[in-house]
Parts: structure tokens; C-alpha cells; sequence
């Protein structure tokens, strides 16, 4: 079993469409998370932390269960801007910080 | 901010020959990353240093790749020889304290 896993996709949603992201990861001593949005054929980049609390940011709500060890993105109203590969990323420390990186979803928005 | 710089940007190889990568990380990072990313997958770690100490080369295959960040500036990430499955993206990324991991615009590897 690989320690990120997410939702396999593709996701093709219309304009306006709320989406959710699903990502589970193995390790329980996992400490801090992150979701990264990568366009095609461009570098991957930080789209936002995910925090105990759940945080938002514009559209975009990020979540966290620890329990479950689960996290979630949700995309509200979206845009055709926002089609890319959403990828979720869980960071690890032991000696130093080991950064994993899930397989990632793609999202098209269509018109 | 000067952002992380990887060149060249594309390269083209015939399968067994050699190719290198360099990596120069943002002004400050102590640690640098090399990822492998095949076309439809996520980034897979191959090296990662803190200065320029190795921390996880676990999944780097040895036989093949090397990688060195001489002062713990600058990085070379190197294949030798190249087979057609390392035909890929290949990332650099850094991080400081505090921050997250930035990366390059990464290299395309084509081997033939």
C-alpha cells in the first residue's frame, strides 16, 4: 500500500460544480499536510496548508481528520481556471522533515 | 525572490548514455530535493539533503543515478547509463525553515 493515496480520476466537472478531493495516508506519526496544484507540463506549487481546524481559502476548503488519517479538498464554484492536478502531500518527521507526495487527481472544468 | 533554477529544460538521449541535471535552490535552503515524475504519476522522491549531507537516497537507484551538492549550494543530479524507463520529469525542489518546498521547472528527459 503506498503511504499518500488519493481519489484515482480523472474529475470533469462543469462550471460552477462543487468537487471534492479524497486522500488517506498509512502513517500515523504524519505531522503536517499540504495540497499542491500542479498545471500541465508546469511545476507543482502550494495551493494551501491543511490545518487541525479545517481552514478556507476563497473557494477552496481544506480539511483534516486525524482519526481517520483523511484529508480533503473542496473546490466550490469552479472555474476553468482551476483544471489542473491536485496533489496531496503529507510531511513525516523523524530525524528530518520526509516529504510524500500522493499520485494526485486531475480535474478538468469544462464549459 | 529568485525561485528555484534547473537546467537544461529538455533533454533528448540515446539509452545507455550519460546526462546531468543542475539544480540552484533559493538563496538560503538548506534542503534540496530531486523528484522523479513519469508522465500521469505524482513526484517521486529519489535524494534529499540538508546542506550537503544526504538524509534519504533510499529510493534512488544507486546503480545508476548519483547526486552531489557540493558546499550545499548548488546540486547535480546524474544518470549513467540512461535506460528508456527514466524518461520522465526530473524536479528540484528547496525548502527553508518555515517554508514550504519550492520547486523548478523541472528537466524533461526523453531517452530513445
Amino acid at each position: 500500500r503506498k503511504e499518500v493515496e488519493q481519489d484515482p480520476g480523472p474529475f470533469n466537472v462543469p462550471e460552477g460544480a462543487t468537487v471534492a478531493f479524497n486522500c488517506t495516508y498509512s502513517n500515523s506519526a504524519s505531522q503536517s499536510f499540504f495540497w499542491y496544484r500542479q498545471d500541465c507540463r508546469k511545476e507543482p506549487k502550494l495551493l494551501m496548508s491543511v490545518y487541525s481546524s479545517g481552514n478556507e481559502d476563497g473557494r477552496f476548503t481544506a480539511q483534516l481528520n486525524r482519526a481517520s488519517q483523511y484529508i480533503s479538498l473542496l473546490i466550490r464554484d469552479s472555474k476553468l481556471s482551476d483544471s489542473a492536478t491536485y496533489l496531496c502531500v503529507v510531511n513525516r518527521v523523524t530525524s528530518y522533515d520526509k516529504v510524500i507526495f500522493g499520485p494526485g487527481t486531475s480535474l478538468s472544468v469544462i464549459p | 525572490e529568485a525561485g528555484v533554477a534547473q537546467s537544461p529544460r529538455y533533454k533528448i538521449i540515446e539509452k545507455r548514455q550519460s546526462v546531468a541535471f543542475w539544480c540552484n535552490p533559493i538563496s538560503g535552503h538548506a534542503t534540496l530535493y530531486w523528484y522523479q515524475q513519469i508522465l500521469g504519476q505524482g513526484p517521486k522522491l529519489l535524494i534529499q539533503f540538508q546542506n550537503n549531507g544526504v538524509v534519504d537516497d533510499s529510493q534512488l537507484p544507486k546503480d545508476r543515478f548519483s547526486a552531489e551538492r557540493l558546499k550545499g549550494v548548488d546540486s547535480t543530479l546524474k544518470i549513467q547509463p540512461a535506460k528508456l524507463e527514466d524518461s520522465a520529469v526530473y524536479l528540484c525542489a528547496s525548502e527553508g525553515a518555515n517554508t514550504e518546498a519550492f520547486f523548478g521547472q523541472g528537466t524533461r528527459l526523453t531517452v530513445v
